[in-house]
């Protein structure tokens, strides 16, 4: 069967150290993935795209790899901050549709 | 220039009612998805639509639920004889392109409905 998998525990760690969250798929073959940020009561806000071809994206602190051979995205925050706290979902496109499929998210909260 | 509006935030209904989620893309936008998210778990797509047309509808119940984008004026998510499980956040989204093209989507801040 098909499956987005993100680490559904928390992930908690101290101000300034870098926070690495992981997307697992099974049965997708993405053309492209994408991660947002969500925090309580607000709708995902979108963050990076990163394509099949491509194995690394940044954006300031952001970075985020695509290997499509172990079928996993890594997601890094570096530096992190408390304003970073937040829900990171990641999403893959359903092949050939204009569908987008989410993970369930990981919470991170960064401490001072 | 505004960002996707719903409304309302939050809507409460009785079951057996209808709840109508009204969703208003960002300007320039014709491409609308709505997104149904349960407590403690991700985003489940439902429907995707442009003006006038819906064009995947593979994610949404097939009865009770109706969708529409008309030509004039803001999507409409309809639920018909809303029951307890119907309560979640609603989220809508609009792109310029559809998503193939790797266009960006935006979310509005969803409607929380809740049945008693």
């Amino acid at each position: 069967s098909q499956k987005i998998e993100q680490n559904s525990e928390a992930l908690n760690i101290q101000e300034g150290k870098t926070a690495t969250l992981t997307c697992n798929y099974t049965n997708y073959s993405p053309a492209y993935l994408q991660w947002y940020r969500q925090d309580p009561g607000r709708g995902p806000v979108f963050l990076l795209l990163i394509r099949e071809n491509e194995k690394e994206k940044r954006k300031e602190r952001l970075k985020v790899t695509f290997d499509t051979t172990l079928k996993q995205s890594l997601f890094h925050i570096t530096a992190s901050q408390p304003a970073d706290s937040a829900t990171y979902l990641c999403a893959l496109d359903e092949g050939n549709t204009d569908k987008l499929i989410f993970g369930t998210g990981t919470r991170l909260q960064v401490f001072p | 220039n505004a960002g996707v509006m719903q409304n309302p935030r939050h809507l409460v209904r009785r079951r057996g009612q209808e709840a109508r989620l009204r969703c208003s893309p960002m300007k320039g936008h014709s491409h609308v998805y709505w997104y149904r998210q349960l407590p403690e778990e991700g985003l489940k797509f439902m429907v995707y639509l442009q003006k006038e047309n819906i064009i995947d509808e593979s994610g949404m119940p097939k009865e009770r639920f109706s969708a529409e984008f008309p030509k004039e004026g803001p999507s409409i998510l309809r639920i018909q004889q809303v029951v307890r499980g119907d309560s979640a956040a609603y989220f809508c989204a609009s792109s310029r392109l559809g998503l193939r093209t790797t266009d960006t989507q935006y979310f509005g801040p969803g409607t929380r409905l809740t049945v008693l």
